[in-house]
């Protein structure tokens, strides 16, 4: 099984800061990786597919790069409704697995 | 709209069996593979179980595979879980999810979950 290792598993920043978190892939996962957010009660929601393509209707302050077994999610200028949990999953292969996530709080 | 409604959650000792559904409507229910996926309370997300459009391709975690059977009756718009032999580990809350599109990967579209209890 492919593991995913997230970092840090939590965060704290501060309003406008530009915040970035790590997954990293026991094995290429040849940009298969999508990130999610999810708020305290909700569901996850989509943010990035394909390594570093927005989902639609995500705001443009969010974005994914890497490749390889490297990867990350950038968020600039950092806002109040984006407190949350993020968690990273490979869909490389079965069986898709998750980051462990990182919790990110208004500083 | 997609809307992916669970049910079937609840209490239940270990040992014994519980089947989940999941209510879609607002898309081509039988055009679309779809998937499970649970969190335990307080923790992260975990992959349970995914069926193709027409249930030709079924793929499950290890952790539930010879358990857990997901199917689906594409009249009814409904996908399921048949849990068995529940474990204490099982505990999480339930979700179902939809790719954006057939055939990818990611999940785009999320249930409000339900929630399984097993305890004694």
């Amino acid at each position: 099984d492919i593991q995913m290792t997230q970092s840090p598993a939590s965060l704290s920043a501060s309003l406008g800061e530009t915040v970035t978190i790590e997954c990293r892939a026991s094995e290429d996962i040849y940009n298969g990786l999508a990130w999610y957010q999810q708020k305290p009660g909700k569901s996850p929601q989509l943010l990035i597919y394909n390594a570093n393509s927005l989902h639609t209707g995500v705001p443009s302050r969010f974005s994914g790069s890497g490749s390889g077994t490297q990867y990350s999610l950038k968020i600039n200028s950092l806002q109040s409704e984006d407190v949350a949990s993020y968690f990273c999953q490979q869909y490389y292969d079965y069986p898709y697995t998750f980051g462990a996530g990182t919790k990110l709080e208004l500083k | 709209e997609v809307q992916l409604v669970e049910s079937g959650g609840g209490l239940v000792q270990p040992g014994r069996s519980l089947k989940l559904s999941c209510l879609a409507s607002g898309f081509t229910f039988s055009n679309y593979g779809m998937n499970w996926i649970r969190q335990a309370p307080g923790k992260g997300l975990e992959w349970v179980a995914s069926i193709s459009s027409s249930s030709s391709y079924i793929y499950y975690a290890d952790t539930v595979k010879g358990r857990f059977t997901i199917s689906r009756d594409n009249a009814k718009n409904t996908l399921y879980l048949q849990m068995t032999s529940l474990r204490s580990e099982d505990t999480a809350l339930y979700y179902c999810a939809r790719p954006a599109y057939n055939n990818y990967r990611w999940f785009a579209y999320w249930g409000q979950g339900t929630l399984v209890t097993v305890s004694s």
